[in-house]
């Protein structure tokens, strides 16, 4: 049972324009909410997290964005740069658990 | 890295034998966690260690076991390799929610 789904698969963007990945969950108990970033070869490396007690989280041109009541968050790349052509993961985990939860991944690719 | 080492880095085996894959940390973290990574499946929890000798099951321990006899170290151990089990190996540490990755292994089993 996947407890977070992961959308799109793939995904292409033009450079400078903005890049939305979704992720949907269905325990209720999820109360950690990161992204992942991965460059072929390497390990996946935490992006940015967020909790449910805000909507929204900013760091630089990356930003998630949380809806509790629909049990969903997304990540946004704003502006866009070749640099940022990776794969993302989101992932989910409840207090007091220590295991993380992933999404399937996003393979995104930044084209000039 | 957060100090985490994967050894070795690739490895290519045939069914039926035995292999282990090595984990090091330098930080001296309590929990460590073994994942595969495959397409379209993401990062699955293999095993993990919440302490030295305490080490639990995860979404898809079958096949596999693990040790912890130092908390520095965290071995994963496919008793007969499988096809199957062609894959990428990730080991992951955590402070509080935050889990960090190392390099990984990848592993080819012919």
């Amino acid at each position: 049972q996947q407890q977070v789904k992961q959308s799109p698969q793939s995904l292409i963007v033009q450079k400078g324009g903005i890049s939305i990945i979704n992720c949907a969950y269905e325990n209720t108990a999820f109360d950690y909410f990161p992204w992942y970033q991965q460059f072929p070869g390497k390990g996946p490396a935490l992006l940015i997290a967020i909790r449910p007690d805000v909507s929204e989280k900013k760091e630089g041109r990356f930003t998630i964005s949380f809806n509790k009541s629909a049990k969903q968050f997304s990540l946004h790349i704003m502006d866009s740069q070749p640099g940022d052509s990776a794969t993302y993961f989101c992932a989910a985990s409840s207090q007091g658990n220590e295991k993380l939860t992933f999404g399937t991944g996003t393979r995104l690719t930044i084209i000039p | 890295d957060a100090g985490i080492t994967q050894s070795p880095r690739h490895k290519v085996t045939e069914t039926g034998t035995p292999v282990t894959l090595r984990c090091h940390q330098t930080e001296n973290h309590r929990y460590m966690y073994w994942y595969r990574q495959d397409p379209g499946h993401g990062l699955r929890l293999i095993h993990y260690s919440y302490g030295v000798k305490d080490t639990d099951k995860g979404e898809v321990s079958d096949g596999y076991s693990v040790s912890r006899s130092k908390t520095e170290d965290f071995l994963l151990t496919l008793e007969s390799a499988t096809s199957s089990q062609t894959s990428v190996y990730f080991c992951a540490i955590s402070q509080g929610n935050e889990q960090y990755f190392g390099p990984g292994t990848r592993l080819t089993v012919t």
